[in-house]
């Protein structure tokens, strides 16, 4: 039982060139989440899914897409990266949306940086 | 707009003492208030708190909320240098674009030997 995991760990990109961050998770979750960690600004939620097939926009999602075509997948794109895009990005999932008992359980981030 | 604040930002102390950690919140459609540890990687989930005045214990962190006044308190006793961290409170609420969960910017610990 691997929790979360994050493809890739660290990447470097050039302004401009695109990418596609990979999240899995083995937990049979139905939410799953995509965060991005600034120094001084906490964790905010780029984009979520509530299950296979669905997204939805979060706090800051402008400049990436998201798509779960399989429940255990969240994909998170940049289509066109710029310098702002420079962050550690974390997934998360959970088993419901945050019932009495639900908590988010996360991966290990990838550090992104956008030349 | 929905708010988190933790206070404070950074805080040193040193073994063996007693730290307590501030997160107000201001939020709508309030459903439970987390806190995370994060150690340079991946927040790993503390308490979730969803009753005022029920504390949650588990070793020597504890943790309360408080619904009339906004706020949970994360404390934590006989400080060890593990416990150096970033410790993150977060708000789950119901939002009408669905689940939502925000973070407050962490309070950073440091316990010095």
């Amino acid at each position: 039982n691997a929790g979360v995991t994050q493809t890739p760990k660290f990447r470097v990109l050039k302004t401009g060139q695109s990418m596609t961050l990979l999240c899995a998770q083995d937990m049979n979750h139905e939410y799953m989440y995509w965060y991005r960690q600034d120094p001084g600004m906490g964790l905010r939620l780029i984009h979520y899914s509530v299950g296979e097939g669905t997204t939805a926009k979060g706090e800051v999602p402008d400049g990436y897409n998201v798509s779960r075509l399989k429940k255990q997948n969240f994909l998170l794109g940049l289509e066109s990266a710029a310098p702002s895009q420079t962050s550690v990005y974390f997934c998360a999932s959970s088993r419901f949306g945050g019932g009495s008992t639900d908590t988010q359980y996360f991966g290990p981030g990838t550090r992104l940086t956008v030349l | 707009e929905d708010k988190v604040v933790q206070s404070p930002l950074s805080l040193v102390v040193h073994e063996g003492d007693t730290v307590t950690l501030n997160c107000s919140y201001e939020v709508t459609n309030f459903r439970s208030l987390l806190w995370y540890k994060q150690e340079k990687k991946a927040p790993t989930f503390l308490f979730m708190l969803t009753s005022s005045g029920i504390e949650k214990k588990s070793g020597r962190l504890s943790s309360i909320l408080d619904k009339k006044e906004l706020f949970s308190i994360l404390n934590i006793t006989a400080t060890q240098t593990g416990d150096s961290a970033v410790y993150l409170c977060a708000s789950h609420t119901n939002s009408n674009s669905g689940y939502a969960l925000n973070f407050g910017k962490g309070t950073s610990l440091l316990v010095t030997p």
